[in-house]
């Protein structure tokens, strides 16, 4: 059972370049979240889904976009990339509302350069 | 907003308890949570509590709640080199969309030997 996964783990993107960042659980959770981990904080939650074909913003959506157009995928999409992008980027999906636990991915680490 | 504060960073002795303290302003939170991260990997949640409990405890780990202070803490007995790591505090609240998350900044635990 992979549970949350994400690709790449690492990238160097360019002022200006876009990037797709990758995130499927195979969990058949209906909730999905981005978060961005900026360094010595916690996270702060970008976009959300509770469902395939249903998104909103988070605290920060600003730069970023997604799209689910099936329950497994999740992927966060950066146009024109800034320097206060860089981050760590964290993918997570339970199963619904009032399931306690939000599993986590491992992560993607982006820097803007 | 809903905001979460802890405190930067804790020094225990191997051996000791451990405490960490949070807290925060959603009165309609109905979940809080604590959550490992160790360097360089994604946040694995250790335990949480419900907003009607006051105490949990599992194994080394015990969550007390003061509902009226909005205070959370977690103590962690016999504290190990194994729990040196960040330490995230996160509340839900039930009717929030989405039951999204808001995390605490992180307590950052170093355990001497």
């Amino acid at each position: 059972n992979a549970g949350v996964t994400q690709t790449p783990k690492f990238r160097i993107l360019k002022i200006g370049q876009s990037m797709t960042l990758q995130c499927t659980q195979d969990m058949n959770h209906n909730y999905m979240y981005w978060y961005r981990q900026d360094p010595g904080m916690g996270l702060k939650l970008i976009y959300y889904s509770v469902g395939a074909g249903i998104t909103d913003k988070g605290e920060v959506p600003n730069g970023y976009n997604v799209s689910r157009s099936t329950t497994e995928d999740f992927p966060l999409r950066l146009e024109l990339a800034a320097p206060s992008q860089t981050s760590v980027y964290f993918c997570a999906s339970r199963t619904g509302p009032g399931e306690t636990t939000q599993y986590f991915g491992p992560g993607t680490r982006l820097l803007v350069l | 907003g809903e905001d979460v504060e802890q405190s930067l960073f804790l020094s225990v002795r191997e051996g000791d308890s451990s405490v960490i303290n949070c807290t925060y302003t959603d009165s309609s939170s109905t979940y809080l949570y604590w959550y490992k991260q160790e360097p360089g990997a994604g946040l694995q949640l250790l335990t949480y509590i419900f907003s009607n409990m006051d105490m949990k405890q599992d194994q080394r780990l015990t969550v007390l709640l003061n509902k009226k202070d909005k205070h959370l803490s977690l103590r962690i007995a016999d504290t190990q080199t194994g729990d040196s790591a960040i330490y995230f505090c996160a509340e839900s609240a039930f009717k929030a969309a989405g039951n999204k998350l808001t995390f605490g900044g992180g307590t950052r635990v170093l355990v001497k030997p």
